[in-house]
């Protein structure tokens, strides 16, 4: 059973748009959150995340949105540029646990 | 480069056939981990060390796998009599403890595959 949802295995999105990404899960205990960005070839790499005390963080383009209680959180990319073409994995912990449990990834395509 | 870096980058063997594969984490670091990642899925995680203490194993981690990380530096995985399930990905990331949360430097992976 999955924890961690990503229900939209693809985005498109025009260059310059905002690409909204989705994370659903079920697990009530997690309250750490984060994404992990991947290109072809090349391991996740960080990019933003949430403590559940909190519900918006962000960094530059990237602004993660944490609604608990519909357990839901949303990366939103603004602007989106062509460079952001990558797979997107939400991830979540519990308490102050090292197992990171991962989405199965959205690919988004910016298209220029 | 002072990332974190995975030997090989792939891996091709014959079922039954034992393999080992390197993980050499940023060198402050003290956490290491291991993930495993299948295709169209995210990366399992399979276990983790702070400095040499194995603290946590998945139940992904059958008696088949077993890894090392014998001085708190570098960090082996070995899959014996290796299946064809045993294809996918392996990443290793690596972390600074002392935080109550902390981002994984992940490396780029070893591809196993098994014929």
């Amino acid at each position: 059973d999955q924890q961690v949802k990503q229900n939209s295995p693809s985005l498109s999105v025009q260059e310059g748009r905002i690409s909204i990404l989705n994370c659903d899960y079920t697990n009530s205990m997690f309250d750490y959150f984060l994404w992990y960005k991947k290109y072809p070839a090349e391991g996740p790499t960080f990019l933003i995340s949430i403590s559940s005390i909190k519900d918006k963080n962000e960094d530059g383009r990237f602004t993660v949105f944490l609604n608990k209680s519909a357990k839901h959180l949303s990366l939103h990319i603004v602007p989106s540029q062509p460079g952001d073409s990558a797979v997107y994995f939400c991830a979540a912990s519990e308490g102050n646990g090292q197992n990171f449990v991962f989405g199965p990834g959205t690919r988004l395509s910016v298209l220029p | 480069d002072t990332g974190v870096s995975q030997d090989p980058r792939h891996k091709i063997t014959k079922r039954g056939q034992n393999v080992t594969f390197r993980c050499d984490p940023i060198s402050e670091h003290n956490r290491l981990y291991w993930y495993r990642q299948t295709l169209g899925q995210g990366p399992e995680f399979l276990t983790y060390f702070q400095n040499e203490a194995q603290l946590e194993k998945s139940r992904l981690l059958s008696d088949r796998f077993s890894a090392e990380r014998p001085k708190g530096s570098f960090s082996t995985l070995e899959i014996q009599r290796t299946e064809q399930g045993d294809s996918a990905m392996y990443l290793c990331a690596s972390s600074l403890a002392g935080f109550s949360y902390n981002e994984q430097f992940f490396g780029p992976g070893t591809r196993l595959t098994v014929l």
